[in-house]
């Protein structure tokens, strides 16, 4: 699987937006980027996803670079409650397993 | 709420012991993947099954074996526990999708199992 780097850490003030970098450098033509994120106590949750344009949805925005070696997840408020690990991750196509890195540790200060 | 149910939430038992954690897919999903996370190697794929058949494997000790039932809820056995085992197990399951497409993953809220 093609490797994703991100952040350790993240600070964001409340009702700010956030952007979290994902650098993918090694992508290929059929990976599929995605976002989940870990709230704290909590399993995983999807984000978003993409493969060659931006997508929005009622979570996040991602907006993804024209060469496709990066990608930045956006927040457009962030609240309290985002806080948690998100996870940049990449996927052939089809049904495969998610590998989660280490992610980026995002707190949000009110 | 996922729509993905695991039990049990909590696990205490002891080193050598035999323990099986429950998975019960959302409604009308067929594939089942199990991920263990521990303190060190972080969020870690164990195995997934589609419809009853085993589809891969990632980092699953031979202690370890899984299977998924007509009813599509999924069982994974964890043997002869070591203390190295003591982890949070997470289930997720997703329609399977065609070859062209991805698939959503949704997580149960896992079972905490810590052996003494």
């Amino acid at each position: 699987d093609a490797k994703t780097t991100q952040p350790n850490s993240m600070e964001s003030n409340e009702e700010e937006p956030v952007h979290l970098p994902c650098n993918h450098s090694t992508i290929s033509g059929t990976d599929y980027i995605h976002w989940y994120r870990q709230l704290p106590s909590q399993g995983p949750e999807y984000v978003i996803h993409g493969l060659t344009s931006n997508v929005n949805n009622r979570m996040a925005s991602l907006a993804i670079a024209e060469d496709r070696k990066s990608s930045t997840l956006i927040l457009h408020r962030a609240t309290l409650r985002d806080a948690a690990v998100y996870y940049c991750i990449l996927r052939r196509s089809g049904n495969t397993p998610l590998v989660f890195g280490k992610g980026t540790r995002l707190s949000v200060i009110a | 709420d996922s729509g993905v149910t695991q039990t049990p939430k909590h696990l205490i038992t002891a080193t050598g012991q035999r323990v099986t954690l429950r998975c019960s897919p959302r409604s009308g999903d067929l594939s089942v993947y199990w991920y263990q996370q521990s303190l060190d190697q972080g969020l870690q794929f164990l195995i997934h099954y589609y419809n009853g058949e085993e589809r891969a494997k990632g980092n699953i000790l031979e202690r370890f074996s899984a299977q998924q039932f007509p009813d599509l809820h999924s069982e994974l056995n964890l043997s002869s526990l070591e203390l190295g085992d003591s982890a949070l197990y997470f289930c997720a399951s997703s329609e399977f999708g065609t070859s062209g497409g991805t698939d959503t993953q949704y997580f149960g809220p896992g079972t905490r199992l810590t052996v003494l």
